[in-house]
């Protein structure tokens, strides 16, 4: 069974620029969540998708934004890229039980803003 | 709210000795689970171990296996025999209910490096 996929897997922007950020979960999970990743704050949650819908989202500005397909897979965009949002980002998925499930993460896309 | 403490930033530990990587959580939710997570320097995280808040035993995985305190709330990761490729960085992270919805909160992580 396949894993979780992200694509691409590096990148270089420059500041002001956008970024679009793909992740494939695994067959048969709905949910898709986003995380960022930087040295200085370690994991943080962004926002994670269930059925096309955002279901919940952490504390990042408006320049964060994502969508989820009908097929699950996932997108995040990063518009007017700043300095600061050279990142690690983590995507991942998990079943749709009520609780209990545990998340899969992909290899990561790795970021860098010049 | 809920919340992750792993007090080691750093450890060390010799080739094919044991470690333990310490854990402490904040919940007042009665149900909630537990993870480990390994993450090496090309950055994918991998699932470790999963430990939920009403199993009775500890969790064990292969050479992996999870120290469950309930009443302590620590749920710290032994790694036994460590071998090179164990060096890595390990996160911490627990699932609980918010909004009706699973929601997982994750530590800091401890960077764990092996001694040949």
């Amino acid at each position: 069974k396949a894993g979780v996929t992200q694509t691409p897997r590096y990148l270089i922007k420059t500041r002001g620029q956008q970024v679009t950020l793909s992740c494939s979960p695994i067959s048969g999970h709905r949910s898709v969540s986003w995380y960022q990743q930087t040295p200085g704050q370690g994991l943080q949650f962004l926002f994670e998708y269930f059925s096309e819908t955002q279901r919940n989202k952490g504390n990042f500005p408006g320049r964060f934004s994502g969508r989820q397909f009908s097929n699950s897979r996932s997108e995040m965009n990063v518009s007017t890229l700043e300095l600061g949002d050279s990142a690690l980002y983590l995507c991942a998925s998990s079943s749709d039980r009520a609780s209990g499930n545990t998340i899969y993460f992909g290899e990561g896309s790795w970021l860098t803003v010049v | 709210a809920q919340k992750i403490t792993q007090t080691q930033p750093g450890m060390f530990v010799q080739e094919k000795e044991a470690v333990t990587l310490d854990c402490t959580y904040d919940t007042s939710d009665q149900s909630y689970g537990l993870f480990w997570y390994k993450q090496p320097s090309s950055g994918e995280m991998i699932f470790l171990i999963y430990q939920g808040s009403y199993d009775e035993q500890n969790a064990t995985e292969g050479r992996y296996s999870l120290n469950f305190q309930k009443a302590r709330k620590s749920a710290n990761l032994v790694i036994s025999a460590s071998q090179l490729g164990d060096s890595a960085m390990y996160f911490c992270a627990m699932w609980t209910i918010s909004g009706g919805y699973q929601k997982v909160t994750f530590g800091i992580g401890t960077k764990l490096q092996v001694i040949p």
